[in-house]
């Protein structure tokens, strides 16, 4: 059962804008939640995570926010560089349990 | 330090053999995990491994087993190996398993 879902495999955007990705999730009790990048041929790098006591998490370009109430989790990233293009994945956490979202793959056009 | 690191990184196979993975977690590390990534599946995982106990368990049949090790590495086997088992299968070691995870490059199996 997909118990975090990313419903846009892809999204493409310009050099300088924002680039916006979604991830949703069904399991209330997930406590933790990250954001994860992936380069072809290497292994998924950590990007940026946030508590389910925050709402809003930022690290430089960065951004994480969280609707509890939603069961809603986005990435924005501003501005958005070519080296940004790569699979993010989301992934939520509870006690020892974390699940995966299916990965968007971002384009960012020069 | 070191990274994680998996060996191999390319695996052919036929259907039916088996074949064992192998993950080595950066040094302190005593979580391992093991996902399976196929296209438009994302990252499945398998399962994870904490002080060598299965702590967790991802919906896999039995044909896919794990262990670890005193030392923290973790092997993963796949027994009578089906087409649908070609995929990059990527180990990731945490200190704790629930904090950030550090990702191994991933061993590409192809079953043929």
């Amino acid at each position: 059962d997909q118990q975090v879902k990313q419903n846009s495999p892809s999204l493409s955007v310009q050099e300088g804008r924002i680039s916006i990705l979604n991830c949703d999730y069904t399991n209330s009790m997930f406590d933790y939640f990250l954001w994860y990048k992936k380069y072809p041929a290497e292994g998924p790098t950590f990007l940026i995570s946030i508590s389910s006591i925050k709402d809003k998490n930022e690290d430089g370009r960065f951004t994480v926010f969280l609707n509890k109430s939603a069961k809603h989790l986005s990435l924005h990233i501003v501005p958005s560089q070519p080296g940004d293009s790569a699979v993010y994945f989301c992934a939520a956490s509870r006690d020892n349990d974390m699940r995966f979202g299916a990965g968007t793959r971002l384009t960012v056009k020069p | 330090k070191a990274g994680v690191t998996q060996t191999p990184r390319y695996l052919i196979k036929t259907r039916g053999q088996q074949v064992t993975l192998s993950c080595s977690p950066i040094s302190g590390h005593r979580s391992v995990s093991w996902y399976q990534q196929t296209p438009g599946q994302g990252l499945q995982f398998l399962f994870e491994y904490f002080s060598e106990t299965q702590r967790n368990k991802g919906n896999f049949p039995g044909r896919f087993s794990g262990r670890q090790f005193s030392n923290s590495r973790s092997e993963m086997n796949v027994s009578t190996l089906e087409l649908g088992d070609s995929a990059l299968y990527l180990c990731a070691s945490s200190v704790w398993g629930r904090d950030t995870q550090y990702f191994g490059p991933g061993t590409r199996l192809t079953v043929l």
